[in-house]
Parts: C-alpha cells; sequence; structure tokens
C-alpha cells in the first residue's frame, strides 16, 4: 500500500480543457510537493504547499492542499501539449520522502 | 536548473561490471537521496546520506553501496550489474529550511547489456 495515492494514474486529454489531478494519503504530511517529470530527465518541483487549506497558483496551474493536509489537487486550465509528462506528489516523511506513483498526462494537439 | 549536478549522463555496460555515478548537491544542501527509476515506474528510494553520514535506507540491493564525501558530492555504486539494473538513476538534495523540498538532478541512464 502507497504512502501516496494518486489519480487517475493516466490521463489523455485534448489541448484547451481543464483537468483535476489527485494525492491522497491516510497520513497528515506537513508539506507536499509537486513535480512534473518529463521522459529521461529528472522530476521538476513545480510548487510547496504547506498550510492546510492553502491554494498557490502557477500560471495555469492551480494546487490545493486539503484542509486536514492529508490530500493535494493540481488542477490545470486550457491545458496545451506542454503540459504533457508525469506528475508525481511527494512529501517529507520522517527522515525520508515518500513519492505517490504518478498521473501520466499527454494532451493532445 | 536545479543546481544538482550529475555525472555521466549515459552509461551502458555488460553484466557483471561495475560502475560508479557521482552527483553534487545544491551549494549549502547536506542531505543527497538516491532513486532508482525503472522504465514506466515509479521513484524508488534506495538511500540518504546527510552531511557524510547515512541516514536512511530504502530497497537498496546489498550488491549497491553509496558514499558521502567530505566536499558533500555522493557516489552511488552498483557491481555485479544484471541486466535487471538498466534504469534511471536520480539523486536529490534538501536544504536546512523548515520546509524541507527535494530537488533533483538530471539523473544516469544506466543500459547494462
Amino acid at each position: 500500500t502507497q504512502l501516496l495515492e494518486q489519480s487517475p494514474q493516466f490521463l489523455s486529454i485534448q489541448e484547451g480543457e481543464n483537468l483535476t489531478v489527485y494525492c491522497n494519503s491516510s497520513s497528515v504530511f506537513s508539506s507536499l510537493q509537486w513535480y512534473r517529470q518529463e521522459p529521461g530527465e529528472g522530476p521538476v518541483l513545480l510548487v510547496t504547499v504547506v498550510t492546510g487549506g492553502e491554494v498557490k497558483k502557477l500560471k495555469r496551474l492551480t494546487f490545493q492542499f486539503g484542509d486536514a493536509r492529508k490530500d493535494s489537487s493540481l488542477h490545470i486550465t486550457a491545458a496545451q501539449t506542454g503540459d504533457t509528462g508525469l506528475y508525481l506528489c511527494a512529501g517529507p516523511y520522517g527522515q525520508n520522502f515518500v513519492f505517490g506513483p504518478g498521473t501520466r498526462l499527454s494532451v493532445l494537439p | 536548473d536545479s543546481g544538482v549536478t550529475q555525472t555521466p549522463k549515459h552509461l551502458i555496460t555488460a553484466t557483471g561490471q561495475r560502475v560508479t555515478l557521482r552527483c553534487s548537491p545544491r551549494s549549502g544542501d547536506l542531505s543527497v537521496y538516491w532513486y532508482q527509476q525503472s522504465l514506466d515506474q515509479g521513484l524508488q528510494f534506495l538511500i540518504q546520506y546527510y552531511n557524510g553520514e547515512e541516514r536512511a535506507k530504502g530497497n537498496i540491493l546489498e550488491r549497491f553501496s553509496a558514499q558521502q564525501f567530505p566536499d558533500l558530492h555522493s557516489e552511488l555504486n552498483l557491481s555485479s550489474l544484471e541486466l535487471g539494473d538498466s534504469a534511471l538513476y536520480f539523486c536529490a538534495s534538501t536544504g536546512e529550511g523548515s520546509v524541507r523540498e527535494q530537488f533533483f538532478g538530471p539523473g544516469t541512464r544506466l543500459t547494462v547489456l
């Protein structure tokens, strides 16, 4: 059982559509990070959410941290082909970090 | 650019061989984490070092070992390589702030033939 679950596992949409992906846990996290990873490259940190209920915006991407700090969502408005990639959520857990399995997003032209 | 560097970018070797992967963390970061990512798989945590000392171990095989040097760069040693060891290997570093964030290097793609 993964400490962080992500859904959906795969998502294929047309350019211009909106989408939301989710990151859930039964554990409380002091913070959660979202990364985007393109094939063959390292994950790139997009945002860190820290406060329960916090909403952060990064251009067309909106990140929300659940009130109980057990879940987070990423909403993309008017998706573009450049948004294609693997979206990972992660959080510190003890001395370590745990990662979700990711949502693989494909935005078609 | 995350500030984390890894060399080499690509490595092709044969089964039974030994290789060393190198990572330099961001300036000022004391922690280095190593991860393995096989094709279309998630990130598997291998091992963490903090200021030269091993701090946490994940699913690291006995054939694999790592160390962190006084200048804080780290090396991951993979020996008796098998075909299944072919993967992307990433290192990441974290800062000392109250909010812990990981910054990843570009990775080393290891191909074992």
